[in-house]
């Protein structure tokens, strides 16, 4: 099993360019959430799902969407990034029923100028 | 605002002593977590406490909690020098299974050779 993969692992972006931050696993699981890691701030959930087709907000999700049209699958984007965006965002799968242990995936290191 | 608050920030000792970090949170959970992450990478789960748990052991971790209190600690026996990283608790509210985790800002450890 690859367990989370997110791709890419690394991107710069201006002000108003928009991208999408790819996230997968392969292990079924039905949970899956997105995190943003700023020095100091440890992990904030920006969003999250509970499964295909289900998604809600966490505690930051302004300027970010999301959708999960699979299991495998959930991408988050970036509309129109803006420098406070700059961070480190990782994606988390995890199941239930097992006190949502979470897998995580090695991150996307973004910078917006 | 984030759920839970780590001390110390940041703690510095030598190979082989031991290492306390605590954890405080603010409303109900379902249970605990902790997590690692060393640098530049994503993070790792340890160890979860249920609520209705008070003490729990794996390996060279043992991670107590007080609910009365709303704090717990993870205690890191014969530290080595691969035990550098960031450790993290993590808190899963309510009954609402959701795969929600707060996250707390996070302890820095250092061992030193």
């Amino acid at each position: 099993n690859a367990g989370v993969t997110q791709t890419p692992k690394f991107q710069v972006l201006k002000t108003g360019q928009s991208m999408t931050l790819q996230c997968a696993q392969d292990m079924n699981h039905e949970y899956m959430s997105w995190y943003r890691q700023d020095p100091g701030m440890g992990l904030r959930l920006i969003h999250y799902s509970v499964g295909a087709g289900i998604t809600d907000q966490g505690e930051v999700p302004n300027g970010y969407n999301v959708s999960r049209s699979t299991t495998e699958d959930f991408p988050l984007r970036l509309l129109s990034a803006a420098p406070s965006q700059t961070s480190v965002y990782f994606c988390a799968s995890s199941t239930p029923g097992t006190g949502n242990e979470q897998f995580f995936g090695p991150g996307t290191r973004l910078t917006v100028l | 605002s984030q759920q839970g608050e780590e001390d110390p920030q940041a703690l510095s000792i030598q190979e082989g002593e031991n290492a306390t970090m605590n954890c405080s949170y603010k409303t109900s959970i379902n249970n605990l977590q902790w997590y690692r992450q060393n640098s530049g990478r994503g993070l790792v789960h340890l160890i979860l406490i249920r609520s209705n748990e008070r003490e729990k052991h794996s390996g060279r971790l043992r991670v107590t909690l007080d609910t009365s209190k709303k704090s717990s600690s993870l205690l890191i026996t014969a530290s080595r020098a691969a035990d550098t990283a960031s450790y993290f608790c993590a808190t899963r509210g309510g009954s609402s299974n959701t795969g929600k985790l707060i996250f707390g800002q996070g302890t820095t450890l250092q061992v030193k050779p």
